[in-house]
């Protein structure tokens, strides 16, 4: 599997909006670009994912460079409740694309 | 509508039992993948199952087994447990897995503690 990297940590303050860079160098043409996120005590949650335009949804947006090399995921006004551990993940849309390959993630700090 | 549901929550065992985990899939999905999580190792894939039939297997010994019944519902089993076998066991359900327009609706884990 391609492989993601993301800073360990961040820190952000409420109500501000919080971009999570991931580096995805390896990516290949067939490869969806993930995002899910844990909270403590918690198993994790689909976020948001894409190919190569860059997506909304309720939670999040995703931004996808042109060369599709890394993308941004971003949280638009963070919240207490958005304190989690965000992974970025490459799925394969080809072959056996069953399962998710997680890294160690970025840990989002909020505070007030 | 209910999300997935594993039990049991926690779950302490000596070494050299077996123990087994359940999960039962959100309504009307058909795959059904196991993790385990520990703190060393972060959050690595087990097995998948779609439709009764183990589709994707992680790198873990044989001790590690699992299945899934008609209904979707899934089981997995550790035989003659260790202590590195503490873990967080989390189950993800999704409609088809393999498809990439989907994404995995996890539980909130079974605790396994092995003293």
């Amino acid at each position: 599997d391609a492989k993601t990297t993301q800073p360990n940590s961040m820190e952000s303050n409420e109500e501000e909006p919080v971009h999570l860079p991931c580096n995805h160098s390896t990516i290949s043409g067939t490869d969806y670009i993930h995002w899910y996120r844990q909270l403590p005590s918690q198993g994790p949650e689909y976020v948001i994912h894409g190919l190569t335009s860059n997506v909304n949804n309720r939670m999040a947006s995703l931004a996808i460079a042109e060369d599709r090399k890394s993308s941004t995921l971003i949280l638009h006004r963070a919240t207490l409740r958005d304190a989690a551990v965000y992974y970025c993940i490459l799925r394969d849309n080809t072959g056996t694309a069953s399962k998710l390959t997680f890294g160690t993630g970025t840990r989002l700090q909020v505070t007030l | 509508k209910a999300g997935v549901t594993q039990t049991p929550r926690y779950l302490i065992k000596t070494r050299g039992q077996q123990v087994t985990l359940s999960c039962s899939p959100i309504s009307g999905h058909r795959s059904v993948s196991w993790y385990q999580q520990t703190p060393g190792q972060g959050l690595q894939f087990l097995f998948e199952y779609f439709s009764e039939t183990q589709r994707n297997k992680g790198n873990f010994p044989g001790r590690f087994s699992g299945r899934q019944f008609s209904n979707s519902r899934s089981e997995m089993n550790v035989s003659t447990l260790e202590l590195g076998d503490s873990a967080l066991y989390l189950c993800a359900s999704s409609l088809f897995g393999q498809n990439t327009n989907y994404g995995y609706t996890f539980g909130s884990g079974t605790r396994l503690t092995v003293v």
